[in-house]
Parts: structure tokens; sequence; C-alpha cells
């Protein structure tokens, strides 16, 4: 399959806990980029991060990336119940190509 | 003011019927998109228009035929309903190179 992995597939914490998503892509990218998708809705571009950068932040969240492995991770501090939905990395590569992970369901329990 | 509008929310339709869902963005983005998501919740690009011409065309079965009157138009046509085409439908758009996707709230079709 050409989709980019994510881990873990679901992930339960308490309100105030850290949350840290881990995803793997295949592909050279241009950039990567991270979506929240909240059950029956579309999804909502959180952070992009560019091949150039480690490192990235907005607000809660923090985006990691290692070119080398293949590699990103999104942390959100301070978890809150509204942050209960499903995120999806996306890798960015040529030009309009775009490949989805295969997301990850997070739970936050109030 | 809804940014990506799509059109309707939900469709109900028989096996072999042909349906056609509708996409329009109010963002000046140039470039649209069709997804779909299937049951596992995977996305899959389906079409990409950049300024009204064909740029991505996906392995899709040739009963799935986009249209794009304008830049700020995408629609989808289905001819020949097969249950497997089930799944919620996405479209998006972007604006520039770096592929950031403003998305719709998705049209669930349910093939019966």
């Amino acid at each position: 399959s050409q989709q980019g992995e994510e881990d873990p597939q679901a992930l339960s914490i308490q309100e105030g806990e850290n949350a840290t998503m881990n995803c793997s892509y295949k592909t050279s990218i241009n950039n990567l980029q991270w979506y929240r998708q909240n059950s029956g809705r579309g999804l909502v571009h959180l952070i992009l991060i560019r091949s150039n950068e480690r490192e990235k932040h907005s607000g809660r969240l923090r985006v990691t990336l290692d070119t080398s492995k293949k590699s990103s991770s999104l942390l959100i501090t301070a978890s809150r119940a509204a942050d209960t939905a499903s995120y999806f990395c996306v890798e960015t590569s040529g030009t309009y190509k775009y490949i989805f992970g295969t997301g990850t369901r997070l739970k936050v329990l109030a | 003011d809804t940014a990506v509008s799509q059109t309707p929310k939900y469709l109900v339709t028989q096996m072999g019927n042909d349906k056609s869902i509708k996409c329009e963005q109010n963002l000046g983005h140039d470039t649209m998109y069709w997804y779909k998501q299937d049951s596992k919740k995977f996305l899959k690009i389906m079409f990409s228009y950049n300024n009204k011409e064909l740029i991505i065309n996906e392995t899709v079965p040739n009963r799935f035929s986009p249209k794009s009157p304008d830049k700020a138009h995408l629609n989808l046509h289905i001819n020949s309903l097969e249950l497997g085409d089930s799944a919620v439908y996405f479209c998006a758009s972007s604006l520039g190179t770096s592929g950031v996707h403003t998305f719709g709230s998705g049209t669930r079709l349910t093939v019966v």
C-alpha cells in the first residue's frame, strides 16, 4: 500500500495529559502536514512542516520531522476533551501529490 | 460563509443509478480535489484539477467522471453505482504549491 503508516492506531488518555502520534512516510517530501478530523466532519489543517525543518510549534501542537528516518511526530500538550478526533499526517511530494496516513484516533477522557 | 461546500450531505441510492455530487469553493483557490474515505477511514485522492485542468487522475473506475466548469467548482458524476462505491466523498481546495487543503464536510454515499 502506498499509504503512510501512523501509530498508534488508537490512543486514549486523560484530560491534561500529552498525546503523541507518529507517522512513517514513504516518499521524498516537499512538506508534511497534519490534519484533524472530528467525527462526521471534514478534515481541518493543523500544521505544516517543510522538509528542511526539524521542529515546528503552533499553540499546544509540536511537530518534529526526521527525514533520515522518514518519520514525523505530532505532540499535543495538555490535552482537552475537545481534542478528541482522528489525526492524519499527509506527505506532500512532487507536484500536487498527497498521500494520507492511516490516521490515529485520539480519545481524551474528561 | 462556508469556504468549501458540497452537496448533498447524504445520498442513498440503488445500484445501477447515476448520481452527482457538487462542490464549490469561495476561497479563490486554484486547485480542487476529490477524495474518497472508506469505512476504515483511509483517505485516497481520486482527482485533482488546477485552474480547471485535470492534473491527477488516480486509478479510479471510468464510471467516475469529474467536471470543472470553472476554478470555483468541481463536480463528481458517478455512473452505474456499485455497492463498493459506498463511502464518504470529500471535496477540497488549495492555493499554490504548499498544498494546504481546505476540506468540505463530506458527502456520505450509500449504495443499496
